[in-house]
């Protein structure tokens, strides 16, 4: 069966340090990946896709993912973290249809 | 770029009540359209999507029902609420290169 994984729960990460957030996808074949983003009460906003071609991808709001077909993964990172980014982020494989991870939820602290 | 409309924003009803959850699109055509409902800690469920007018797909035996009126309307109901159907509701519409776009939910308590 189709799975994406979001392993970790809750991260919290202080200001301006560094941030990965991980995600392993189960797939017949390499699905299209997408990160999202989501505050609290509102819908999902995306932050970056990867289709095919160059394996690292930038998003808005100086986020950017790296995918590695060897290890299914396709993992969200951020060189310096900013208090405005703590949200949930969700990772997302498919085609026509997606398949949502169970979301990481991202602390900053000051 | 494509902008997805939901109403209500909130609503609280009884159980047993009838439901109606609405979701409009602007800035596209001949969407993809899905329902998702989102509880804590669980991620996105995908409820109906939607590859026309009047053709509705089921992901998961419950019970809601979808319909799609128009190009650009998908509608979410049910003729009698259960405690269950809590949750946040999100309608989202698909580009051709499989991007899925959100509204900002309708958070649906049932009493």
């Amino acid at each position: 069966a189709q799975s994406v994984t979001q392993p970790d729960i809750h991260i919290t990460v202080s200001e301006g340090a560094s941030l990965e957030l991980r995600c392993n996808y189960s797939y017949g074949a390499t699905p299209y990946l997408f990160w999202y983003v989501q505050s609290p009460g509102q819908g999902l906003q995306l932050l970056l896709k990867y289709f095919s071609g160059d394996t690292l991808v930038q998003g808005i709001k100086g986020f950017e993912a790296e995918f590695k077909r060897s290890q299914s993964s396709f993992n969200l990172r951020k060189p310096s973290v900013h208090w405005s980014d703590a949200a949930e982020y969700f990772c997302a494989a498919g085609f026509q249809k997606l398949v949502f991870g169970t979301g990481t939820r991202l602390l900053v602290s000051p | 770029s494509q902008t997805i409309h939901q109403w209500p924003a909130t609503l609280v009803q009884p159980v047993g009540s009838p439901l109606s959850l609405e979701c409009t699109v602007e800035g596209t055509s001949n969407p993809n359209l899905y329902w998702y409902r989102q509880a804590a800690g669980r991620g996105l469920q995908l409820l109906f999507y939607s590859v026309g007018i009047g053709q509705i797909s089921s992901e998961v035996p419950q019970n809601l029902s979808a319909s799609r009126p128009q190009d650009r309307q998908f509608i979410l109901s049910s003729k009698k609420l259960l405690l269950s159907d809590s949750g946040f509701y999100l309608c989202a519409s698909g580009t051709g290169n499989f991007e899925q776009y959100f509204g900002p939910g309708t958070r649906l308590t049932v009493t």
